[in-house]
Formats: C-alpha cells, structure tokens, sequence
C-alpha cells in the first residue's frame, strides 16, 4: 500500500539546521508532487511547500523563502526538507504528504523537531 | 499569503447539520475550484474528507458535502455524530502556484 515514514524526532537549538526525511514505497515516487506541512503544539495546519520529484523544480510559501528546502533523491524514492537557522517557533510536527491533482491524499507519520537552548 | 479565515469553534447535537465556513479572497478561494478540507482528531494526522469544492474521495461519509460561493467555500456536516468530533482545516490553491490553509475550526458534539 501507499506509505510515507519519516524520519524520526529531532532536538535542535536555536541557529541550528534540521533535515526531515520522508521515504515513499508502493507508488511511483516520480509521478506525484510531494507537501511538506507543519504544525506546532496546539495550533493549525500551515503549509510549507511543495516539490516535484520528477524535476526536483520546488514552490515554497512565501514565509519560508530563503531559509527551507526541499529536495529529493529518486533512487531511493525519499524527499527532503530542509529548515535552516531555527528558533523556537519552528517547533512542530512536520508533515512529508503526497499530492494527487493538486490535493492531499496520504500523509506521513508526522516528524516532531523541537526547537530548545 | 493570510491563512484563510475559519470560525474558531462550531458545535451542535447529534443528528443537527452545521456549516464551516472558509473565507479567502479572489487570488485563492474565489479564483480556484480548488479547495480542499481535512478532519483532524487529536495526536493523528489530517484526513481528506472533500476536494475540488464539493468532491469526496471513496470512503468518505455521504454527511459530508462541501460547497462555494465567491470567496467563501463552506463544509456541512449532516446528521452529526459523535465521530464527527475533530478539528477541520479548509485548504484553498492560490495564483501564486502554492496554498493556503485555514485557520482551523473545532467541532464539538453536544
């Protein structure tokens, strides 16, 4: 079946740089646009952006212009995002999930990355 | 890009009928018959329960039906049940080639 696992919780400090994974099996890794989407503790939904795993062509939120990227390796059919000089704020569960025509089907377990001096 | 704009919390009774509402503008909800919404319960990730305005993918309750007018799209939810009980994210595609989520509402079941 269809499955996203990602990687596993990460404490970071502040300034920092984390990197989330997200390995996709029963699909064509290829062929469907992959989300990142975050959340923090006790909040909504906010999206991160989006990338193309056929070209590795990305579109991220305005907010996040500059300091997230998301890039893949299709051999072994994994996305990664990327969050560089982390604060406090950025402290959520953050979400690898895939796209079928432009909605979101399947979403990973989730990452929870903690942002902490 | 402003997160859409949901009402913070709705409740009725079992077997009532309520309405979210997701307000955007014409660069996103009004401009696209993409919108989307997901049902989240607590510690689990988001569910898909409508896409493209008013579509709703094979498993998901005929309660569920979603609809737009302007910039406004809407999500009602009929003959409520306990179930029902969750949070719900409305999700809109934007001229800028990206999205945008809403606010979030909380459902509670009386």
């Amino acid at each position: 079946q269809v499955q996203l696992v990602q990687s596993g919780a990460e404490v970071k400090k502040p300034g920092a740089s984390m990197k989330v994974s997200c390995k996709a099996s029963g699909y064509t890794f290829t062929d469907y646009f992959m989300h990142w989407v975050r959340q923090a503790p006790g909040q909504g939904l906010e999206w991160m952006g989006w990338i193309n795993p056929s070209s590795g062509g990305a579109n991220y939120a305005q907010k996040f212009q500059g300091w997230v990227t998301m890039t893949r390796n299709t051999f072994i059919s994994t996305a990664y995002l990327e969050l560089n000089n982390l604060r406090s704020d950025d402290t959520a569960m953050y979400y690898c999930v895939r796209d079928v025509q432009g909605d979101m089907d399947v979403w990973g377990q989730g990452t929870t990355v903690t942002v902490s001096s | 890009q402003s997160a859409l704009t949901q009402p913070a919390s709705v409740s009725g009774s079992p077997g009532q009928s309520i309405t979210i509402s997701c307000t955007g503008t014409s660069s996103d909800v009004g401009g696209y018959n993409y919108v989307s919404w997901y049902q989240q319960h607590p510690g689990r990730a988001p569910k898909l329960m409508i896409y493209d305005v008013s579509d709703r993918p094979s498993g998901v309750s005929n309660r569920f039906s979603g609809s737009k007018s302007g910039s406004t799209a809407s999500l009602t939810i009929s003959g409520l049940q306990a179930e029902d009980e969750a949070d719900y994210y409305c999700i809109s595609y934007t001229s800028s080639s990206t999205y945008v989520f809403g606010t979030g509402t909380k459902v509670t079941v009386l």
